[in-house]
């Protein structure tokens, strides 16, 4: 089955400690996305990239890293610095980030910071 | 400047009959596209409907239809015969270009039996 898979569902973390959320797709899509969700909130962009080896910052950048060294894998790196890091975030992919380009959605990682 | 705006935080519909979910936008460029997604309390995001800004039909996929409104610059979401699986968060968005898609802040709906 084609998709979009993100792991963990739910994750813990002690303050201080960096943290990677995975998320996986075999869409065979060029672009991929992490968004930042709060409760009660619309989603927030944090990182993007529309090619291997290549991505660019959103709105909320700061206290984040990623990587695209595989077409199907954008892991996001939650650091230290990320001054509030508890939130939903969601990865998504598309077939070239074009305007009527869809975004495909998987089912999110809940990261609590304790 | 807040792009999209929902002005409905939440709707309540009863089962089997339409409702209207309110979107507007901003945005000063003629090329652009306007999609509607479905947050279910699983927390994916479900992609509903698209419309392009030059497209002259309103968009449909089935119960869902796009009342577009380009002048007004609105893009309403139209369920009909409402089920009580729609009850969820319904997120209006927008692309201009090859720009980022930004989002509004939502509208939870309730279907009522």
């Amino acid at each position: 089955d084609g998709g979009i898979t993100q792991s963990p569902k739910y994750l813990f973390r002690k303050e201080g400690q960096n943290v990677t959320l995975s998320c996986e797709q075999n869409l065979n899509h060029d672009a991929m996305y992490w968004y930042r969700q709060d409760p009660g909130q619309g989603l927030r962009l944090i990182y993007y990239s529309q090619i291997v080896n290549d991505f660019q910052k959103g709105d909320i950048a700061e206290g984040y890293s990623v990587s695209r060294e595989k077409k199907e894998s954008f892991p996001l790196t939650v650091t230290s610095a990320q001054k509030n890091p508890t939130a939903f975030y969601l990865c998504a992919s598309s077939i070239d980030g074009g305007e009527a380009d869809t975004q495909y959605f998987g089912p999110g990682t809940r990261l609590t910071v304790l | 400047a807040q792009k999209i705006t929902q002005t409905q935080p939440g709707m309540f519909v009863q089962e089997k009959e339409a409702v209207t979910l309110d979107c507007t936008y901003d945005t000063s460029d003629q090329s652009y596209g306007l999609f509607w997604y479905k947050q279910p309390s699983s927390g994916e995001m479900i992609f509903l409907i698209y419309q392009g800004s030059y497209d002259e039909q309103n968009a449909t996929e089935g119960r869902y239809s796009l009342n577009f409104q380009k002048a007004r610059k609105s893009a309403n979401l139209v369920i009909s015969a409402s089920q009580l699986g729609d009850s969820a968060m319904y997120f209006c968005a927008m692309r201009e270009g090859d720009n980022d898609m930004r989002f509004g802040a939502g509208t939870r709906l309730t279907v009522k039996p």
